[in-house]
């Protein structure tokens, strides 16, 4: 099992931006896929997660309608994005897989780092 | 502040017992949904300690032990080692927020 994130991204506030997660090694249809937030020297939090299979979608209510999360099955990639960055978006974003909604992360990604700054 | 309470901190000498506390409530642990310690090492990703209360994958020391009592549960690191230094996160699930929820992480200093 594998999931291989998108390199670091360097951005201004207010442009967009899509980071990416290529999963193999197993079915990606057949589990969760999911986002955690970790800002600079701070705890982990759970953004939302997607299930390729049917493109159900949940969110956490501290990141509804701040982000995007999608999915493309035909290339086993889920995908996390911003409209419009804020400076306190900077932080480490980590693309995980979990069984079910309510079960534990059993893989992680190695992490994207997303600086955002004028 | 964490809907799952952790202490900020914890430390002990090599080869002592030291236990992280996960304060939860009705609606998380205490509703049942099953209890996850991770651990992240400094500058790397986090990893499943672990799993489903007091389970461990495949390669977790048995130096590693977690335990659930009502809405809280625990962690449990005997022996300790210096490769242990690490931040530990405990994770649930909470039924009145629909959500995942990681505590707020504890920092284990081997003295």
């Amino acid at each position: 099992v594998q999931l291989v994130q998108s390199g670091a991204e360097v951005k201004k506030p207010g442009e967009s931006l899509k980071i990416s997660c290529k999963a193999s090694g197993f079915s990606f249809t057949d589990y969760w896929i999911g986002w955690v937030r970790q800002m600079p020297g701070k705890g982990l939090e759970w953004m939302g997660i997607i299930y390729p299979g049917d493109s159900n979608t949940r969110y956490s209510p501290s990141f509804q309608g701040q982000v995007t999360i999608s999915a493309d099955k035909s290339i086993s990639t889920a995908y996390l994005q911003w409209s419009s960055l804020k400076a306190s978006d900077t932080a480490m974003f980590y693309c995980v897989r979990q069984p079910t909604v309510t079960t534990n992360v059993d893989y992680w990604g190695q992490g994207t780092l997303v600086t955002v700054s004028s | 502040q964490s809907v799952l309470t952790q202490p900020p901190s914890v430390s002990g000498a090599p080869g002592q017992r030291v236990t992280i506390s996960c304060t939860g409530s009705s609606s998380n642990i205490g509703a049942g949904y099953t209890v996850h310690w991770y651990q992240q090492l400094p500058g790397t990703a986090p990893k499943l300690l672990i799993y489903g209360d007091n389970n461990r994958p495949s390669g977790v020391p048995d130096r590693f032990s977690g335990s659930i009592s009502g809405t809280s549960a625990s962690l449990a690191i005997t022996g300790l080692q210096a490769e242990d230094e690490a931040d530990y996160y405990c994770q649930s699930y909470d039924s009145s927020l629909s959500e995942v929820l990681f505590g707020g992480g504890t920092k284990l200093t081997v003295l």
